[in-house]
């Protein structure tokens, strides 16, 4: 089955630690993936596409098809990336699937 | 350019009832999608529409049902209320079919209370 897992409901990191939220997929094919952000009392919204190749925020994310993963990581975390982090896929069925999402907290 | 608005924001209604909700899309969004947020499940699917048809559809029961309109407007609605439904319902709007491009602008939702 097509599925796309965010192991983490929380994560809390530190103020300029690195940050790596994770998530997984399951998929025979080459999905497009995606990771959308909401940030306290706004809407959701595209952070980056991988297809971009983009670093948007200090953010990337890497499609790893061997191991199916498609981790958004910050090498210095920042007070405002505080947020709810979800990672969504294409799987070719013009629909997106998004997984239950990471709450990241940043800590001062 | 206005973003997604839904309506109503936030309504309460009880076990039975049922319920419909509005969706209007960014000016020139042909396709609209819907889904349901909770805590503990994140964002499900519940469908899309594309020029008016019904594109994709997620695995809910029959009661929950939607639409489009030729102005692209859609409403979903939900017959026969369940405790479980209670949630916030996201309305998201792209110019092609999501699956061109990936970018959905959401609206801010209508959260649903069942008592």
């Amino acid at each position: 089955a097509q599925r796309v897992t965010q192991p983490e409901k929380l994560l809390s990191v530190f103020k300029g630690a690195p940050v790596e939220l994770k998530c997984n997929y399951s998929y025979s094919g080459s999905p497009e993936l995606f990771w959308y952000v909401q940030y306290s009392r706004q809407r959701l919204q595209l952070l980056l596409r991988h297809i971009s190749r983009e670093s948007i925020k200090g953010f990337t994310a890497d499609l790893n098809k061997g191991e199916t993963s498609f981790h958004l990581k910050k090498p210095f975390a920042q007070e405002e990336d505080s947020a709810m982090y979800y990672c969504a896929l294409n799987f070719g069925n013009e629909k997106l699937t998004f997984g239950t999402g990471t709450r990241l907290t940043i800590i001062p | 350019k206005a973003g997604v608005t839904q309506t109503p924001r936030y309504l309460i209604k009880t076990r039975g009832q049922q319920v419909t909700l509005s969706c209007s899309p960014i000016s020139g969004h042909r396709s609209v999608s819907w889904y349901q947020q909770t805590p503990g499940q994140g964002l499900q699917f519940l469908f899309e529409y594309f020029s008016e048809t019904q594109r994709n559809k997620g695995n809910f029961p029959g009661r929950f049902s939607g639409r489009q309109f030729s102005n692209s407007r859609s409403e979903m609605n939900v017959s026969t209320l369940e405790l479980g439904d209670s949630a916030l319902y996201l309305c998201a709007s792209s110019f092609n079919l999501p699956g061109n491009t990936g970018e959905l602008f959401f609206g801010e939702g209508s959260r649903l209370t069942v008592l």
